[in-house]
């Protein structure tokens, strides 16, 4: 079946450090590929999406590019914030006769100090 | 308006109590779904509704009722919950997508903390 492997955490970064979190995915074809964000006390929210291949969503200086060669789609950021301290989820979308299902990676921890 | 909208945001409950949570959305999203979320751990899916059908049950155990009773809204009816059952539960919504579409997202709402004791 599908599944999403994060690097595990938790990872503790200073402030204006570069982050990268490791995802890779099996699957069948090519799914669309998710990154999302979850602030303590609160729900998940999208933070980038790539469709297809070589596809590269970014969004609050966040990028990931969607590898199908490596089946990766690795989170990267230049420069972190410690408003960025949240945990993130890697997913993918299966469709299900018009609705779908995410299959979300294990989740990474990721605290910034100032 | 991107936002779904979950009520209560927490909850205590007694195992003999029922109680219900709630979610609505206004985006004319046609799939609606259910969570579960423990703590340090990524959402479960509980249940799929397509067009206020449920579509999916993820073997949920009968203590958790799901009700779709229009397009823009969803509830979760609990019943006898035990105390393993504390969680975030976390709703949902996408577009229906027609077959290869590969656009649409999930939004999820804020979530209700749910403490069973």
């Amino acid at each position: 079946g599908n599944s999403v492997t994060q690097m595990e955490g938790p990872v503790t970064l200073s402030e204006e450090a570069f982050l990268t979190i490791n995802c890779t995915y099996t699957a069948t074809g090519y799914p669309s590929l998710f990154w999302y964000v979850q602030y303590p006390g609160e729900g998940l929210q999208l933070l980038l999406k790539a469709t297809k291949a070589d596809d590269k969503g970014s969004n609050k200086g966040f990028e990931a590019t969607y590898r199908k060669e490596t089946t990766s789609f690795h989170l990267e950021k230049g420069s972190v914030q410690v408003s960025d301290s949240a945990v993130y989820f890697c997913a993918l979308r299966q469709s299900l006769q018009g609705a779908q299902k995410l299959v979300f990676g294990q989740g990474t921890r990721l605290t910034i100090n100032p | 308006d991107t936002e779904v909208t979950q009520t209560p945001k927490h909850l205590v409950m007694g195992m003999t109590n029922k109680k219900s949570l709630k979610c609505e959305q206004h985006m004319g999203h046609r799939a609606m779904y259910w969570y579960k979320q423990k703590a340090k751990k990524p959402p479960e899916l509980m249940f799929v509704y397509s067009y206020e059908k449920l579509s999916i049950n993820e073997s949920v155990p009968s203590r958790f009722s799901p009700e779709c009773p229009n397009s823009s809204l969803l509830n979760l009816h609990l019943h006898a919950l035990q105390p393993e059952d504390s969680a975030l539960y976390l709703c949902a919504s996408s577009p229906w997508e027609r077959a290869g579409g590969t656009k649409n997202i999930q939004y999820f709402g804020a979530g209700t903390r749910l403490s069973v004791l």
